[in-house]
């Protein structure tokens, strides 16, 4: 089953303008992970946030996290047609599995 | 490093059939982790190993699929027989350290058909 609930399911934006995806989980957690796919393509690693993390910034990057409403947001700025792709959480559990469960994905398409 | 590398890329194949996927895993990385993607299911994770051993399998669905990883530089998913709802895309991925303090590598996938 998967851990990470995306909203939204689809997202598409002008180039230029800023975009925020969500994300939700159930379990706790030891850190979150964002990831990246184009299309045909395999997953790219953006970010990963830690459990005692509230933000992180990577270039036009931005991720929040929030422990107790169990719930992420991805904020891309200034948005550019190569950032069209889907966008996907992942939760590695606080029980230290190792691995990761990832949700549905949002699909970003970026107009230019 | 060339990165994860999968084999092959595509495969279509008829039902019944016996596949092997492949996977090279980047030099170093202690844990290699299979998923599958379809629409209907999304990522799913299949099985991962740590220094070859496999971990945690709950994730394959059923005995048909089975994963070796005979060293630290290949591993194999096979699917025997292969049925038409197998069709999906397979993704392995390495990490150094799991998802405990970093993020996976993955590979290009295999786009499995099976008619």
């Amino acid at each position: 089953s998967q851990q990470g609930e995306e909203d939204p399911q689809a997202l598409s934006i002008q180039e230029g303008e800023n975009a925020t995806m969500n994300c939700s989980y159930k379990t706790s957690i030891n850190n979150l992970q964002w990831y990246r796919q184009n299309s045909g393509r395999g997953l790219v690693h953006l970010i990963l946030i830690r459990s005692n993390e509230r933000e992180k910034h990577s270039g036009r990057l931005r991720v929040t996290l929030d422990t107790s409403k169990k719930s992420s947001s991805l904020l891309i700025t200034a948005s550019r047609a190569a950032d069209t792709a889907s966008y996907f959480c992942a939760t590695a559990s606080s029980s230290n599995t190792g691995k990761l469960i990832f949700g549905q994905g949002t699909t970003l398409q970026v107009k230019p | 490093d060339a990165g994860v590398i999968q084999s092959p890329r595509h495969e279509v194949t008829e039902m019944g059939q016996e596949v092997t996927l492949r996977c090279k895993p980047i030099s170093g990385h202690d844990y290699l982790f299979w998923y599958r993607q379809t629409m209907m299911r999304g990522l799913e994770l299949l099985i991962y190993f740590n220094n070859n051993v496999p971990i945690d399998d709950s994730g394959m669905p059923e005995d048909r699929f089975s994963a070796k990883m005979p060293n630290a530089s290949f591993s194999t998913l096979k699917i025997q027989p292969s049925e038409p709802r197998d069709s999906a895309v397979y993704f392995c991925a390495s990490s150094l350290q799991a998802g405990f303090k970093d993020g996976y590598t993955f590979g290009s996938g295999t786009r499995l058909t099976v008619v």
